[in-house]
C-alpha cells in the first residue's frame, strides 16, 4: 500500500539554524499539508499546498516557514530561523480528491528538537 | 470558526471491553467529515473512521463504531472487544467538505487510551 514517508525521523539543530524537513507524498496526490504537534498538545493545521502554491496557511505559518515542491515528488517545509518553540513533530499530509476519496494520509513524522 | 472539542483527556478500559471516547463540535456549517485518528506511542496518525455529515447512517469499521448526532454536534467513537492495541492517543477531527477548501483537519486535544490486561 502506498504511503507518506518523511525524512530525517529525528533532527536536532541549534536556535537560530535553518531546518527543511522532507516528505514524500502519495505519488498520485494532489493536496499536500504540513500539521505539526507540539509534545502534549493536539495537531495544529500549518498550511495546505496545491498547483505548486499555498492554498491556506494558519497564523503559526508566518514569515519564518516556507513550502516547496521542488521536483514533483519531494514537499519540503524551511524553518528559516528555528526558535526553541518550534521543538515538535511535523507532520505531512497529503490527499487525492478523486470522488468522495477525501481521507489525508500521513507520514510517521519528523521529531525536530532546537536546542 | 470551527472548533473540536474532546472533554476527557485520558480514559481506561478492560480488555474485551467496549469503550466510547467523546467528541463535540462547533460549526455553522451543514456539509463536512468528521474522522478519529489513532496516533500510537510510534506516534504515526492513522485513520481509524470517517463519518460525512450528510449521510444520517453511523460508520462501522469492524469494531470501531461511531455515534454521529448532528443536532448536538456530537460523533463519539466507540470501540467494542478492546485490544492491548487499541492503547493509543485517538484524536477527533473535522474537515469541511465544499469545494473551496483545501481540507485543513481541525484536531481535538486528544484522549488518551490505556487498555488493561
Amino acid at each position: 500500500e502506498p504511503e507518506v514517508t518523511q525524512t530525517p525521523s529525528h533532527q536536532v539543530t541549534q536556535m537560530g539554524q535553518e531546518v527543511i524537513l522532507r516528505c514524500v507524498p502519495i505519488s498520485n496526490h494532489l493536496y499536500f499539508y504540513w500539521y505539526r504537534q507540539i509534545l502534549g498538545q493536539k495537531v495544529e493545521f500549518l498550511v495546505s499546498f496545491y498547483n505548486n502554491e499555498i492554498s491556506e496557511k494558519s497564523e503559526i505559518f508566518d514569515d519564518q516557514f516556507s513550502v516547496e515542491r521542488p521536483d514533483g515528488s519531494n514537499f519540503t517545509l524551511k524553518i528559516r530561523s528555528t526558535k526553541l518553540e518550534d521543538s515538535a513533530m511535523y507532520f505531512c499530509a497529503s490527499r487525492t480528491d478523486r470522488g468522495l476519496s477525501y481521507e489525508q494520509y500521513f507520514g510517521p513524522g519528523t521529531r525536530l528538537t532546537v536546542t | 470558526a470551527q472548533t473540536v472539542t474532546q472533554s476527557q483527556p485520558e480514559m481506561s478500559v478492560q480488555e474485551a471491553e467496549t469503550v466510547t471516547l467523546s467528541c463535540t463540535y462547533d460549526t455553522s456549517e451543514s456539509d463536512y467529515y468528521l474522522f478519529w485518528y489513532k496516533q500510537p506511542p510510534s506516534r504515526q496518525m492513522i485513520l481509524v473512521i470517517r463519518q460525512e455529515a450528510y449521510k444520517q447512517q453511523n460508520a462501522t469499521e469492524n469494531r470501531f463504531s461511531v455515534n454521529f448526532q448532528k443536532a448536538a454536534k456530537s460523533f463519539s467513537l466507540k470501540i467494542s472487544d478492546s485490544q492491548l492495541g487499541d492503547a493509543a492517543m485517538y484524536f477527533c477531527a473535522y474537515r469541511i467538505s465544499y469545494g473551496g477548501s483545501q481540507g485543513n483537519l481541525i484536531f481535538g486535544k486528544g484522549t488518551k487510551l490505556s487498555v488493561k490486561p
